[in-house]
């Protein structure tokens, strides 16, 4: 079954504690991103990445890191959380840049900082 | 896209008529504007695209229609049926040096009355 999984889909935390949340679809795409939903704000990019070893910022990337050492995988490391990153994340894809509008989107991971 | 505040804007529909969402967007680069449906405890999902040089696009039961002369997106849905209840989402892709981003407002939620 095409799809993309989240990892974890639930984590409590305390602040500063470094974590990652685990991102990977098999269906070949290119382009892959993660997001943050917060109540009223809608979902914000974070990172994306248009290919392996290619990636950059997009709206509200400040304590967040990635990489993307294979093409199926695109972790999210936070490497000392803080309560303002309790949020929904989504990791999603597509099946290039030309088409990085139609994304496929994970299940979501809930993150709670305390 | 636009930001609504902390409370979505809510449109209620009877079953079996149609429905309009609106968008209003800023970027006048924006090269793709995006329709997405998230339905409760779920990832987004794509339902629909249309390119900046189009104004109306035809999918099953959708139609999107853009005016840029407002920076105004809309998304019809034909006969509503109880499934179409969920948040709706537009989105864009910024262009110019932002065109791998994908930015989204803050969503309408729908609800289906029977």
């Amino acid at each position: 079954e095409a799809q993309v999984t989240q990892n974890p889909r639930y984590l409590i935390t305390v602040t500063g504690k470094k974590l990652t949340v685990t991102c990977s679809q098999n269906m070949n795409h290119e382009y892959m991103s993660w997001y943050r939903q917060d109540p009223g704000l809608g979902l914000r990019q974070i990172y994306y990445s248009m290919n392996v070893e290619v990636t950059d910022k997009g709206d509200v990337p400040e304590g967040y890191k990635v990489s993307r050492k294979e093409k199926r995988n695109f972790p999210l490391i936070l490497e000392s959380p803080s309560p303002n990153q309790t949020s929904l994340y989504f990791c999603a894809s597509s099946l290039s840049m030309g088409k990085r509008y139609e994304q496929y989107f994970g299940p979501g991971t809930r993150l709670t900082v305390t | 896209g636009e930001s609504v505040g902390l409370h979505l804007p809510t449109l209620s529909v009877q079953e079996g008529d149609n429905s309009i969402i609106n968008c209003a967007y800023s970027n006048s680069a924006s090269d793709y504007f995006i329709w997405y449906k998230q339905e409760s405890g779920k990832g987004p999902q794509f339902i629909i695209d249309i390119r900046s040089n189009m104004d109306k696009r035809q999918g099953q039961r959708v139609t999107v229609l853009l005016n840029k002369t407002v920076k105004h997106l809309s998304l019809q849905i034909a006969a509503t049926q109880p499934g179409d209840s969920a948040v709706y989402f537009c989105a864009e892709t910024p262009g110019g040096d932002s065109w791998g981003k994908l930015q989204f407002g803050a969503g309408t939620q729908v609800v289906v009355t029977p």
